[in-house]
């Protein structure tokens, strides 16, 4: 299995909503990524996990909170989100640098709406 | 602070026509340099990495390090190729750990028939 699954793939939720995103990889890679795609820009960074260990966060409001339960999954938490959050957001994994072949690999995304 | 600039929004060439995407970067250190690509409805796949000097679907890239350049080649276009292509630096954070992608704002390349 050399692919990155997320889950949902569309998400329309409310500013008074909690939701989660879900990551999952079988590639026994030990470092995950979130990053967030706006319309016709690049990805930007948000978090990195290391040995399931949050390692990264780039100055993240509090309103999206990581977690990574086990080296497989990555969830995204999301509660009281404002309309300009509205994005594409990619999950990524890749080895832990110094472990293999460093290449991060993407998921296809899930979109959000927040109205 | 690292930064990638590609300063062409849009590149459009016939089939056949040779392909340059230019790629340039900001970096104190010994750089990690990436070429993805993005087809249509699809997901971000790795194209090119610079360490491994490799040709994949044709395209070529070598890193200049005297010139910061980083830019993607391929000699004869074809239809395909149509995609938007985004080079990417890794950081070096975290005392060499695992550290994101800093990407550039891509190149939307059309290949004309």
């Amino acid at each position: 299995d050399t692919e990155v699954t997320q889950t949902p793939k569309h998400l329309v939720m409310g500013m008074t909503n909690k939701k989660s995103l879900k990551c999952e990889q079988h590639m026994g890679h030990r470092a995950m990524y979130w990053y967030k795609q706006k319309a016709k820009k690049p990805p930007e960074l948000m978090f990195v996990y290391s040995y399931e260990k949050l390692s990264i966060n780039e100055s993240v409001p509090s309103r999206f909170s990581p977690e990574c339960p086990n080296s497989s999954l990555l969830n995204l938490h999301l509660h009281a989100l404002q309309p300009e959050d509205s994005a594409l957001y990619l999950c990524a994994s890749s080895h832990y640098p110094g472990t293999g072949l460093y290449e991060q690999y993407f998921g296809p995304g899930t979109r959000l709406t927040v109205t | 602070a690292q930064r990638v600039t590609q300063p062409e929004k849009l590149l459009s060439v016939f089939k056949g026509a040779p392909v340059e995407l230019k790629c340039n970067y900001s970096y104190s250190g010994s750089p990690e340099l990436f070429w993805y690509v993005q087809y249509s409805r699809q997901r971000l796949q790795l194209l090119l990495r610079h360490i491994s000097r490799e040709s994949i679907k044709g395209f070529t890239a070598d890193l200049n390090k005297g010139e910061t350049s980083f830019h993607l080649k391929k000699p004869f276009a074809q239809e395909e190729d149509s995609a938007m292509y985004y080079c990417a630096l890794k950081g070096l954070r975290a005392g060499g750990g695992a550290d994101g992608l800093t990407f550039g704002k891509g190149t939307h390349l059309i290949i004309q028939p």
